[in-house]
């Protein structure tokens, strides 16, 4: 059973950097597609970007001046990093597996979330 | 404002028929997918492709698309179908991904 686990500090300051980790157990981070996405409170979600065959990233337009995703092989985990962070990037994030091209990059199982506050 | 758009909510009474829409350029190339999010909850993954469905999801949910529109329908709606639904695709240009607005169901 594929399972993913977000962590990750709850409250950033603004301006800092925001770092999240997906631990994945169950799967190896080598096959497939990982995705993150993200909701603001009361709002609708967000594509933020993703990662495969390690280095191979897609980044949201939006945010692509900011976002950094990676991945370690070696721990089986990938990251995000959001830097220059302001109250807008308050969130529940979310790291989620993706499948190929053949089954159109459909998001097939998701992390529970974590929460991000960005806040002095 | 999202280049795929939805209705903001729809409601259907129990055991009937709904359907909901994406709208979007971009569709008329590639597929969508489909995630239900109950409140407190990740989203979960209902449909993609041309009307396929992951492992465990009820045979009363539908897939279609046409020109512009995918659509996602459920048949035989339970209260347990309440939700916020969210379709995914690539974004007008193609080398990116979008979320539609999101369409809140009330079954009644």
């Amino acid at each position: 059973q594929v399972q993913l686990q977000e962590s990750g500090p709850g409250l950033v300051k603004p301006s800092e950097t925001l770092s999240l980790t997906c631990i994945v157990s169950g799967a190896s981070i080598s096959s497939h597609y990982w995705t993150w996405i993200r909701q603001p409170p009361g709002k609708g979600l967000e594509y933020i970007g993703y990662i495969y065959d390690s280095e191979r990233t897609n980044y949201s337009p939006s945010l692509r001046s900011r976002v950094t995703i990676s991945m370690n092989m070696s721990k089986n985990h990938f990251s995000l990093i959001l830097s220059s962070v302001t109250a807008a990037d308050t969130a529940v994030y979310y790291c989620v597996r993706t499948l190929d091209a053949s089954y159109k990059y459909a998001m097939d199982v998701w992390g529970r979330g974590t929460t991000v506050t960005v806040s002095s | 404002s999202s280049e795929l758009t939805q209705d903001p909510a729809v409601s259907v009474a129990l055991g009937q028929t709904v359907r909901i829409t994406c709208q979007g350029d971009s569709l008329r190339s590639y597929y969508a997918s489909w995630y239900q999010q109950k409140p407190g909850q990740a989203p979960a993954l209902v449909m993609y492709g041309h009307n396929n469905r992951p492992s465990g999801i009820p045979d009363r949910f539908s897939g279609s698309n046409s020109g512009n529109t995918a659509s996602l329908s459920i048949t035989g709606a339970q209260t347990e179908d309440e939700a916020d639904y969210y379709c995914y695709s690539r974004d007008r240009s193609g080398d990116h991904f979008v979320f539609g607005s999101g369409t809140k169901v009330t079954v009644l």
